[in-house]
């Protein structure tokens, strides 16, 4: 079945440092993938997504390639900001597509 | 403004007591589902509607019901709540979902207290 790796939490940054948040995937088709974002007390909502292999989905300073090869798609951001402090999920939906299958989430706290 | 709304957003309840979550969405979404959100386990997808009357088990049913008579709604009813069902429950809803391409917009997610 489907399934999405991402890396254990808490990640603790300062101000204007880079981020990483690694992602990998087990699917049996060609899924399209997404990284969704949870501020404190909210729902979710998409943050970026990538429908096909060599895609890059972008926003807000965020980035993440599809990478087929490595069954990944990590996201990154150049200078996180305490704003950026909020859990980040991973997520992937197969093209017959009845479901998101959702990583654990990884929480990201940006320090001053 | 576009939006899924849930109600309520924190309930407390004891052992065995029915109970009904409302959900929803004005931007004339055809799917929606419901996740349970749990720490260290992620979402995890209840059931979910492709259309009005057209609903299935997602991969954690056991112990709810849903229905769709109305596009726009889209409940969840625990008939018996048990202290398991303790979660924050979101539900979303997305234009569909055919090709997996689309996005899925959450509601502020509903706090549950089963005693």
């Amino acid at each position: 079945g489907n399934s999405v790796t991402q890396m254990e939490g808490p990640v603790t940054l300062s101000e204007e440092a880079f981020l990483t948040i690694n992602c990998t995937y087990t699917a049996t088709g060609y899924p399209s993938l997404f990284w969704y974002v949870q501020y404190p007390g909210e729902g979710l909502q998409l943050l970026l997504k990538a429908t096909k292999a060599d895609d890059k989905g972008s926003n807000k300073g965020f980035e993440a390639t599809y990478r087929k090869e490595t069954t990944s798609f990590h996201l990154e951001k150049g200078s996180v900001q305490v704003s950026d402090s909020a859990v980040y999920f991973c997520a992937l939906s197969e093209n017959s597509g009845y479901a998101l299958n959702f990583g654990k989430g990884t929480s990201l706290l940006v320090t001053p | 403004e576009a939006q899924v709304t849930q109600n309520p957003r924190y309930l407390i309840t004891v052992t065995g007591k029915k109970l009904t979550v409302t959900c929803s969405q004005n931007m004339n979404h055809e799917y929606m589902s419901w996740y349970r959100q749990d720490p260290g386990l992620g979402l995890r997808q209840i059931y979910y509607s492709m259309n009005v009357e057209v609903t299935d088990k997602g991969d954690v049913p056991e112990g709810y019901k849903v229905s769709r008579k109305e596009k726009r709604n889209f409940p969840l009813i625990l008939e018996s709540p048990s202290p398991n069902q303790t979660s924050l429950y979101f539900c979303a809803s997305s234009l569909s979902l055919v090709g997996g391409q689309e996005t899925q917009y959450f509601g502020p997610g509903t706090r549950l207290l089963v005693l």
